[in-house]
């Protein structure tokens, strides 16, 4: 019953470095979604994936990239790590219609220094 | 531009007293509006999903209800146990596209704090 999982849990990255966050979802839902999380904001969307081999812009998607992978897995790079980039990132997913929930996953802790 | 403010922005009871959260928002047109919870450290699990024809609608303990007139909805917890001390968060999805995602927007949420 594994939902949406993340890996890593938590990361730590120097300026400049690069990493890939990884999600996958075991719910057979086609679309899937990255969001970061700062204090105090409500979750921004970064990019979203509506079906396998697709992908769109969210509200804040420069420093980022995603691939589709195929239906089970959704990436989100960082090519060169900022501090601005500090957050909590969240992958969720969801059947694809409009009135169905999100599953979300445990997010990631990501601390640039 | 579509906002959603949620209030208060933190709110202490104490364990066994009800409480109400309000979402209103400005987004337009509207499709749904959806409620979740994030316990610390977590991310945020459904409550409750509610189209613009549902005025009220249950999930044990928890109700809310949503007036599409006004642009205003509410979560109502009964009976509050230390579990329900969490943020919640009020999201507002519009009219437009087939995910729920590319046209939402997210309220910055309520901590709530349940203490014995």
């Amino acid at each position: 019953n594994a939902g949406v999982t993340q890996t890593p849990k938590f990361q730590v990255l120097k300026t400049g470095q690069s990493m890939t966050l990884q999600c996958a979802q075991d719910m057979n839902h086609n679309s899937m979604y990255w969001y970061r999380q700062d204090p105090g904001m409500g979750l921004r969307l970064i990019y979203y994936s509506a079906s396998e081999g697709t992908t769109d812009k969210g509200e804040v998607p420069n420093g980022y990239n995603v691939s589709r992978l195929n239906k089970r897995e959704f990436s989100l790079r960082l090519e060169s790590a900022a501090p601005s980039q500090t957050s909590v990132y969240f992958c969720a997913s969801s059947e694809g219609t409009r009135n169905t929930e999100a599953f979300f996953g445990q997010g990631t802790r990501l601390t640039v220094v | 531009k579509n906002q959603v403010e949620q209030s208060p922005q933190s709110l202490i009871i104490l364990e066994g007293k009800n409480c109400t959260l309000q979402c209103n928002y400005t987004v337009s047109p509207f499709s749904n509006l959806r409620w979740y919870k994030q316990d610390t450290g977590r991310g945020p699990v459904s409550l409750t999903i509610m189209t613009f024809s549902e005025n009220t609608k249950s999930n044990g303990r928890y109700t809310a209800t949503l007036d599409a007139d006004t642009k205003q909805s509410s979560l109502h917890i009964t009976a509050s146990q230390l579990s329900d001390s969490a943020s919640y968060i009020c999201v507002v999805r519009a009219w437009g596209g087939n995910t729920n995602a590319g046209k939402s927007t997210f309220g910055d949420g309520t901590t709530l704090t349940v203490k014995p």
